[in-house]
């Protein structure tokens, strides 16, 4: 059974990076996206970025220029930077696989497994 | 950039009331459309993707339906642990990027 096991630095200052991993165990890394998934406090979802296994990267507009997704498959491993975080980056980030299912020409993707989340919390 | 909404934000239904929750686009989107539950405190779970197809494992009250523009969610009959916030989501192509709607939250009346 596939798990997603994430860490990383729950307090942050003002200006410093962000900066999560999330390990997958217990199956296939390759032929995935894998992605970062954010959600402030009593807020809701927000997609931040996804790579596969070849390192080719997807980022959402809003974050791009502050957002980093790396990966390193000998560990079935990949990661989150997040530069110069204020306040307002403040919530549970969430690694997720990205499952894709072709119906006749149609490609349908979504999230099927995720992490179990990390909160980030940013204050001086 | 397609925009998408949710209504109502918020509802409370009865055990047992049939309950229908609709996700807009502002542009059509086919059927590229997934359906998650999150429960308080909890990991969002997938239920339906591509609009109507059920996951495996999510019990048969829960039902999507929609293509275009218009989407809804439906519980048959609602049951407590059915209490959660659901959003949708969509998938763009090109450029490559997800967008999940601003969320529904069900509570027992």
């Amino acid at each position: 059974q596939v798990q997603l096991q994430q860490w990383g630095a729950g307090l942050l200052k003002p200006s410093e990076t962000l900066s999560l991993t999330c390990a997958v165990y217990g199956g296939s890394f390759s032929g995935y996206y894998w992605s970062w998934i954010r959600q402030p406090p009593g807020k809701g979802l927000e997609w931040i970025g996804e790579i596969n296994h070849s390192g080719s990267t997807n980022y959402n507009p809003s974050l791009k220029s502050r957002v980093t997704i790396s990966v390193d498959t000998s560990k079935n491993q990949f990661s989150l930077k997040l530069s110069s975080v204020t306040a307002a980056d403040t919530a549970v980030y969430y690694c997720a696989r990205v499952f894709n299912i072709v119906v006749v020409t149609a490609i349908y993707w979504y999230f099927d497994l995720w992490g179990r989340g990390t909160l980030v919390t940013v204050s001086s | 950039d397609i925009q998408m909404t949710q209504s109502p934000s918020s509802l409370s239904a009865s055990v047992g009331d049939r309950v229908t929750i609709t996700c807009r686009a502002s542009q059509g989107i086919s059927n590229y459309l997934a359906w998650y539950q999150q429960k308080p405190g909890k990991v969002p779970k997938l239920l339906i993707y591509a609009a109507s197809t059920l996951q495996s494992g999510v019990p048969s009250r829960f039902s999507g339906s929609g293509s275009g523009t218009d989407f809804t969610l439906t519980i048959s009959s609602l049951q407590p642990e059915d209490v959660a916030t659901y959003y949708c989501q969509k998938y763009n192509s090109a450029p490559r990027k997800f967008t999940f709607g601003p969320g529904t939250k069900v509570d027992i009346k």
